[in-house]
């Protein structure tokens, strides 16, 4: 089946540091790729997405390539703030139809420090 | 952009009882909405779909008797978890997608339910 492998956090770094979250993905179809984001309190955000292979997503500042020779989609960004702690998803989805659903991966808390 | 709401935020109640959870499209229709389960330090898992006006499509192991959805209209789906015990305990959390071929969904800010 299809599945979603994020490192595990937390991840605590100091405010301007250069981020990366590692994503691996295993789909049956091609999938798309996204990155959503949970703030403390509040609801999943998509972040940024990618359709297919090669595809770029980027948002706020945050990048992510959709790599299908690596089945990966790292999460990066060149200098990150306070205000981007939050819990970063990675998530796939193989459209067949009407029932495309969204496969996630745990979850990876950031926490940026001053 | 689209928002969902979720009613209740937070919502205790005693094992034997049921609760009923309301996700609310509030500034679109919503062809289809998702909800979901995340235990503590793990990841969303899919619970059921629901497209309006006809019976939600349950993920394999969710019993449908015990977690009944409604989608009586393009803004609003309800989960009630019915005779709640204390392994119900958990986050809920819905989706909202606005056209069938989209794959773009829309959170709700989740439902911490307590069965005492």
């Amino acid at each position: 089946g299809d599945s979603v492998t994020q490192m595990e956090g937390p991840v605590t770094l100091s405010e301007e540091a250069f981020l990366t979250i590692n994503c691996t993905y295993t789909a049956t179809g091609y999938p798309s790729l996204f990155w959503y984001v949970q703030y403390p309190g509040e609801g999943l955000q998509l972040l940024l997405k990618a359709t297919k292979a090669d595809d770029k997503g980027s948002n706020k500042g945050f990048e992510a390539t959709y790599r299908k020779e690596t089945t990966s989609f790292h999460l990066e960004k060149g200098s990150v703030q306070v205000s981007d702690s939050a819990v970063y998803f990675c998530a796939l989805s193989v459209n067949t139809g009407t029932a495309s659903k969204l496969t996630f991966g745990t979850g990876t808390r950031l926490q940026v420090t001053l | 952009g689209a928002v969902v709401s979720q009613h209740p935020s937070r919502v205790i109640c005693k094992s034997g009882t049921s609760v009923k959870i309301e996700c609310r499209s509030l500034d679109f229709q919503a062809t289809t909405m998702f909800w979901y389960r995340q235990f503590p330090k793990q990841s969303l898992m899919l619970m059921a779909t629901s497209n309006e006006g006809s019976k939600a499509t349950y993920e394999q192991g969710v019993e449908k008797d015990k977690f009944l959805i409604n989608h009586a209209s393009l803004t609003l789906s309800t989960l009630t978890v019915t005779s709640a015990h204390p392994e119900d305990s958990s986050f809920y959390i819905c989706s909202a997608r606005v056209l069938a071929a989209s794959d773009t969904q829309y959170f709700g800010p989740g439902t911490r339910l307590t069965v005492l």
